[in-house]
């Protein structure tokens, strides 16, 4: 099936640093990504959707210029976690389609999970 | 506020039996449903869905139910398994490619 790979799974860092979450579909070509941010204890919460070629659409509430999304190929998203401070501490985990149609399933990749010391 | 409620953060069934897992919805735009599977530090895992047209979708051991007047899905599981213990997510789709997610049950299935 459908195999979306997020890269790396743990990352500590420290305040005031910059921090990379790479995310892959492997064996198919995702126009449009999805990167989510996971709270202890609540539901998934979408950031952002990252589009092949263009800017990236971010939600209400997300900071552009502190999580900068570039979706540079048809298999590669990255999500830049810049000047990172503790309350950005989380699980982020990026989503794509493997088939056209918005009510095909999102495959997701094993999330990273970022500490901020 | 919350479109998509899963008023159960925890479950807990015995090995064999019947698992049942709640999702409401308020938005009435949403017309596709999904529930993903969630083990600890991993992604979720796509189990089954269902369109708003139906109103049962079955998958093995799986088989969700949508009653749209009631704006209510449950997912069952039977018979539940201990590899079944899991966080599971409801989560909806409205037109758009925006997946709005519940806050997930935790399911603990005892051997």
């Amino acid at each position: 099936g459908a195999v979306v790979s997020q890269h790396p799974s743990r990352v500590i860092c420290k305040s005031g640093t910059s921090v990379k979450i790479e995310c892959r579909s492997l064996d198919f070509q995702a126009t449009t990504m999805f990167w989510y941010r996971q709270f202890p204890k609540k539901s998934l919460m979408l950031m952002a959707t990252s589009n092949e070629g263009s800017k990236a659409t971010y939600e209400q509430g997300v900071e552009k210029d502190k999580f900068l999304i570039n979706h540079a190929s048809l298999t590669l998203s990255t999500l830049t976690v810049t000047s990172a401070h503790p309350e950005d501490s989380s699980f982020y985990i990026c989503s794509a389609r493997s088939t056209r149609g918005y009510n095909s399933p999102l495959h997701f990749g094993n999330g990273t999970r970022l500490t901020v010391t | 506020d919350q479109q998509v409620k899963q008023n159960s953060p925890s479950l807990s069934v015995q090995e064999g039996r019947i698992s049942i897992l709640n999702c409401d919805y308020t938005n009435s735009m949403f017309d596709y449903f999904l529930w993903y599977k969630k083990y600890p530090a991993e992604g979720p895992t796509f189990l089954i869905s269902i369109s708003s047209i139906k109103d049962k979708n079955e998958d093995g051991r799986f088989t969700v139910f949508l009653n749209k007047s009631a704006k209510h899905l449950s997912l069952h599981i039977v018979p539940s398994q201990p590899g079944d213990s899991a966080v599971y997510f409801c989560a909806a789709l409205g037109g758009s490619e925006k997946l709005v997610f519940g806050k997930g049950t935790k399911l603990t299935v005892n051997p």
